[in-house]
């Protein structure tokens, strides 16, 4: 399974873009890459998903290199309630047949008024 | 709502009762996973369900820990002889296998445990 390196902490202001950027560096060829937002005592909560180059929803953009050893999680004007730890995963189908997911320790954000 | 579902949302025990935990899947959902997370750290995977089929259980999964899923749908995850290191969050999760390698799974709001 491929592991991840993410900063353990940023910090931001309300209103600007913040992006966090995730090396993994041994990601094999059918691993996806997936990000997780996580409040205190809540469950993980799925942002977004890409296997490569861009991928945009109502949240977020993933930016993929096409050597796939990295990733960057844009999140665009980010408000106080964006405030979370942010996991990032790769990870695809196994001989196996599923999924078990490996978290880091993540990176903590912290947006400022 | 119709996401995943997790009975109770907290737990306080003494050190030596059992306790048990129920996960609701997503509605169709044929996979399901219970992770471990403890305060600071990312979630630990502990078990997986493919349908009714425990196929694979963590070495974190000692003996005193045992979960099921009886006909594919919700899963209960009991702890016996609870130890104070059992104290943390217990995450259910759920997904739709399909056939191609994406998977997307996704959490239920967890169980916090105490062990007093």
């Amino acid at each position: 399974l491929a592991k991840t390196t993410q900063p353990i902490s940023m910090d931001s202001y309300e209103g600007q873009e913040v992006n966090i950027t995730c090396s993994h560096n041994n990601i094999a060829t059918n691993d996806y890459i997936t990000w997780y937002q996580q409040f205190p005592s809540q469950g993980p909560r799925f942002i977004i998903q890409g296997y490569k180059t861009k991928v945009t929803n109502e949240v977020a953009s993933l930016f993929i290199p096409a050597d796939r050893k990295s990733s960057t999680l844009s999140l665009p004007r980010v408000s106080l309630s964006d405030t979370a730890v942010y996991y990032c995963l790769v990870g695809g189908m196994f001989s196996g047949g599923y999924n078990k997911l490996i978290f880091g320790a993540g990176t903590r954000l912290a947006v400022h008024p | 709502d119709t996401g995943v579902s997790q009975n109770p949302r907290h737990k306080i025990t003494k050190r030596g009762q059992n306790v048990t935990f129920r996960c609701d899947p997503i509605s169709e959902h044929n996979r399901l996973y219970w992770y471990r997370q403890t305060l600071g750290q990312g979630p630990e995977f502990l078990t997986y369900f493919q349908n009714e089929a425990q196929l694979e259980k963590s070495r974190l999964l000692s003996d005193r820990f045992s979960a099921e899923r009886p006909k594919g749908s919700f899963s209960t995850l009991e702890i016996q002889r609870t130890e104070q290191g059992d104290s943390a969050m217990y995450l259910c999760a759920s997904s739709l296998a399909g056939t191609k390698n994406q998977e997307t799974q996704y959490f239920g709001p967890g169980t916090r445990l105490l062990v007093l």
